[in-house]
């Protein structure tokens, strides 16, 4: 069966410490995956899109990695700070198809600790 | 800012009750989504559109239907409502980016209680 996971529902850590996410998926083949931030009683908000041909991106303290072999991807914060405390949701576009409706991850909530 | 108004942000209705859910974007894009939120099982598509009068099921459509009779609404109605449907229920958009790929964004979704 198709599955996308988030390694866990929870993650803490401390600030100024770099916060990594994970996201495994199977039985799928996304042309891309993105990430999403979510604060609580809020919708979703776009961070990062990465392409199966890209290994790598990053924007500000943000490093996403996607590795088509592993059927993994990373989301790295560096230098968190408490504000970054949010969920976190991945999610696959499973065809080149562009508006194809996006799966998403359970996500992983980050505490960040001051 | 795609301009995304929910409505009603909360409600409180009973078993058996209709509900409709409201979903109006401001800036003439074609693609909209519904997707239900609940802990332990993430965000979940229920139905979306891609045009007027043109939608398509989700993964989780059973006991819902929508409509798209303009580009700018797209409703989201429970025939009898069940205490499952207890949820959060967002609306989103399709948006291009620079790459060429396509984002969603959200609307601040809708709170439904069903005792």
């Amino acid at each position: 069966s198709q599955k996308i996971e988030q390694n866990s529902e929870a993650l803490n850590i401390q600030e100024g410490k770099t916060a990594t996410l994970t996201c495994n998926y199977t039985n799928y083949s996304p042309a891309y995956l993105q990430w999403y931030r979510q604060d609580p009683g809020r919708g979703p908000v776009f961070l990062l899109l990465i392409r199966e041909n890209e290994k790598e991106k990053r924007k500000e303290r943000l490093k996403v990695t996607f590795d088509t072999t592993l059927k993994q991807s990373l989301f790295h914060i560096t230098a968190s700070q408490p504000a970054d405390s949010a969920t976190y949701l991945c999610a696959l576009s499973l065809r080149n198809s562009g508006n194809t409706p996006l799966v998403f991850g359970k996500g992983t909530r980050l505490s960040v600790i001051a | 800012d795609a301009g995304i108004t929910q409505s009603p942000r909360h409600k409180v209705t009973e078993t058996g009750t209709p509900v409709t859910l409201r979903c109006h974007q401001t800036e003439n894009h074609r693609y909209m989504y519904w997707y239900r939120q609940d802990p332990g099982h993430g965000l979940r598509l229920i139905h979306y559109s891609y045009g007027v009068k043109d939608t398509d099921k989700g993964e989780v459509s059973d006991g819902y239907s929508v409509s798209r009779s303009k580009t700018e609404d797209f409703l989201l109605t429970l025939e009898s409502a069940t205490s499952s449907q207890t949820s959060v229920y967002f609306c989103a958009i399709s948006e291009r980016i620079g790459s060429g790929a396509n984002v969603l964004t959200f609307g601040a979704g809708s709170r439904l209680t069903v005792l």
